[in-house]
């Protein structure tokens, strides 16, 4: 089976724009998750899709949000980018029955806002 | 809530030594463990976890006890080799239907040959 993939790998942007995010999870699993990567605060989860419904989210300002379409693929937006908003931005997949709460992730879209 | 508290690096080993890297937790219930590797310009990787107390995960000769009792899921491999050079990730999983992994804060290890 193909891994989660994620497009672009690499962006860069100015602040003030915005930013649109795509992950393809593993085929079959329904769920997907995403998390940004900094230096200094770590790995720190933003949001999880299930069944094209947010499940649940972490403590990011409303400038982060996200979807899920019908094939379970996801996108991520970012709106008026700011300096710290420039990080490793990693998505991951789970699969349904014994696996949930294993998640595997993709090689992550690194975003420079300048 | 929930918390992983992981060795702060950077380790640095010679081939063959061994390794243990340190993460205990604070949670509610009995979450699943993980361990995940990344190795430079690269996403996460699994390497291994365990589901419930007294599990133990195992993988490419690492191995990882889950102790309930002193709350800890200690990661050791008995070789270490300089392919294993990378940043690793002690993580816990999320109760009920929340897939949200959280995370320490990452040890970064480098074998010398």
């Amino acid at each position: 089976k193909a891994g989660v993939t994620q497009t672009p790998r690499y962006l860069i942007k100015t602040r003030g724009q915005q930013v649109t995010l795509s992950c393809s999870p593993i085929s079959g699993h329904r769920s997907v998750s995403w998390y940004q990567q900094t230096p200094g605060q770590g790995l720190q989860f933003l949001f999880e899709y299930f069944s094209e419904t947010q499940r649940n989210k972490g403590n990011f300002p409303g400038r982060f949000s996200g979807r899920q379409f019908s094939n379970s693929r996801s996108e991520m937006n970012v709106s008026t980018l700011e300096l710290g908003d420039s990080a490793l931005y990693l998505c991951a997949s789970s699969p349904r029955g014994l696996d949930q709460e294993t998640q595997y992730f993709g090689p992550g879209t690194r975003l420079l806002v300048l | 809530g929930d918390s992983v508290t992981q060795m702060e690096g950077p380790v640095t080993l010679s081939e063959e030594a061994f390794l243990t890297i340190n993460c205990t937790y604070t949670a509610t219930g009995y979450p699943s463990l993980f361990w995940y590797v990344q190795y430079p310009g690269e996403g996460l990787q699994l390497l291994l976890k365990a589901t419930k107390a007294d599990d133990k995960g195992s993988n490419k000769g690492f191995e990882a006890t889950y102790r309930k009792e002193t709350t800890s899921f200690h990661l050791e491999k008995g070789s270490v080799q300089v392919s294993d050079s990378a940043v690793y990730f002690c993580a816990l999983g999320g109760s009920g239907s929340a897939r949200q992994l959280t995370f320490g804060s990452g040890t970064q290890l480098t074998v010398l040959p």
